[in-house]
């Protein structure tokens, strides 16, 4: 565990809802990256946040939002959620200009 | 370009024995190369990295290989304990830095490697 925080530990979401979760970075750490890892592959890049805003995306729709607040926390928000949404979220968070990302334990998302 | 490419998708040893995984990558613009180990139920756990102007690195009973030319790098865990049976994956980012500060770039993983060691 390398301090960064996650809730909820588990969703269970109906098909057309919407979804926020939330991270809190170790601290010290002022850069948040979020994963989506399908069951059996590797974790997929979502998004980095730094300095409250949106730095690099990775190939998902933009049902897929998030947001970072002055104290380095973050939200991902899904909307319109689809059973291919279901998955375990991952947030990742790293110091100012390190290299090493340490990931929370994640938030098992499942759509039915 | 963006892959890395993990192999092989799962491996079994034995207690005592060395565990071998390989990745390989196109995009040249990757400068950083971690490993993960990651346990069910958990996020993944960062064991090593190294950076390109080495060729190996070495933690514990861990090694990193790495082989700029061929952009292929590989996780060496000696004697191998079934403490370690867990799912591995490599990982590769290229360095960004945005105006007004550093951002570095994003995690490309493998897709991973189930350990299994048996006592």
């Amino acid at each position: 565990d390398a301090g960064v925080t996650q809730s909820p530990t588990h969703l269970i979401k109906t098909r057309g809802q919407q979804v926020t979760l939330r991270c809190s970075p170790k601290s010290g750490h002022d850069t948040v990256s979020w994963y989506q890892q399908a069951l059996g592959q590797g974790p997929q890049f979502i998004f980095q946040y730094y300095e409250e805003e949106e730095r690099q995306r990775g190939n998902f729709p933009d049902r897929f939002s998030g947001h970072q607040f002055p104290n380095y926390s973050s939200e991902l928000n899904v909307n319109a959620l689809l059973l291919g949404d279901s998955a375990l979220y991952l947030c990742a968070s790293s110091r100012p200009q390190g290299r090493e990302k340490g990931f929370g334990s994640g938030t098992r998302l499942t759509v039915v | 370009q963006q892959q890395v490419k993990q192999s092989p998708q799962s491996l079994i040893v034995q207690k005592g024995g060395i565990s071998i995984i390989n990745c390989a990558y196109e995009n040249t613009a990757f400068d950083y190369f971690p490993w993960y180990q990651q346990f069910p139920g958990k996020g993944p756990a960062l064991l090593i990295a190294i950076r390109p102007d080495v060729s190996e690195k070495k933690e514990g009973r861990f090694t990193i290989s790495f082989n700029k030319s061929a952009k292929q790098f590989s996780l060496h865990i000696m004697d191998s304990q079934p403490g370690d049976s867990a799912t591995y994956f490599c990982a590769a980012s290229p360095y960004r830095a945005s105006a007004g500060g550093t951002s570095y770039g994003k995690l490309t993983f493998g897709q991973g490697t189930i350990l299994t060691v048996h006592p």
